[in-house]
């Protein structure tokens, strides 16, 4: 098993620019989330999904949209990049939900100028 | 929604030394309480975990211990070792009970070991 996979590593945008980070896991998980880490922050909820179809808002959601229409598949995506955004993404996915333990990806590092 | 407030923010400890590292937690439903570890440059990776249902869970060196009463909850590490350095993150969720399901993390404690 892969686990969870995430594309690109790292990615440089201008502001304005959109784009959509990648993840995808191989272990049959229902619950999948996006998380954003920056210095001193710990990870933040961006958006959750706890099945195919099924996505729901998390703690910072505000330019970001997610889609779930298969279970592997969790894509992230920034509608208008803004320095703001400059950060560490971190896609995790677990069984049926937050309450076990959540298997993370290895991140992806977003630049935006 | 769950705050979660982590405490210290960084720990610098000599090898063999114990670790202790708190959070607090503000909604009184939140049962599962995790906590993460992340090595530089790492992705973050479960080390202990509790349930409300329990006081304290030991794994080897690491422990956890959690007061429902006060809302807060210690990850302790004992003989620290150079490979115990990384940054700690505590988590808090309250699962299906409530309308979000999530899990919400403190701001991560950085641990030093001294060799």
């Amino acid at each position: 098993n892969a686990g969870v996979t995430q594309t690109p590593k790292f990615q440089v945008l201008k502001t304005g620019q959109s784009m959509t980070l990648q993840c995808a896991q191989d272990m049959n998980h229902e619950y999948m989330s996006w998380y954003r880490q920056d210095p001193g922050m710990g990870l933040r909820l961006i958006h959750y999904s706890v099945g195919a179809g099924i996505t729901d808002q998390g703690e910072v959601p505000n330019g970001y949209n997610v889609s779930r229409s298969t279970t592997e598949d969790f894509p992230l995506r920034l509608l208008s990049a803004a320095p703001s955004q400059t950060s560490v993404y971190f896609c995790a996915s677990s069984y049926l939900g937050p309450q076990e333990t959540q298997y993370f990806g290895p991140g992806t590092r977003l630049l935006v100028l | 929604g769950e705050n979660v407030e982590q405490h210290p923010s960084t720990l610098s400890v000599q090898e063999g030394d114990s670790a202790v590292i708190k959070c607090t937690y503000s909604d009184s439903a939140s049962n599962y309480f995790p906590w993460y570890k992340q090595e530089l440059g790492k992705r973050p990776q479960l080390i202990i975990d509790i349930r409300s249902n329990v006081g304290e869970k030991k794994d080897q060196r690491i422990a956890v211990t959690l007061n429902k009463t006060a809302k807060h909850f210690s990850l302790h590490i004992t003989e620290t070792q150079p490979e115990d350095s990384a940054v700690y993150f505590c988590a808090a969720s309250s699962g299906v009970r409530t309308g979000r399901r999530a899990l919400t993390f403190g701001s991560g404690t950085r641990l030093q070991v001294q060799p």
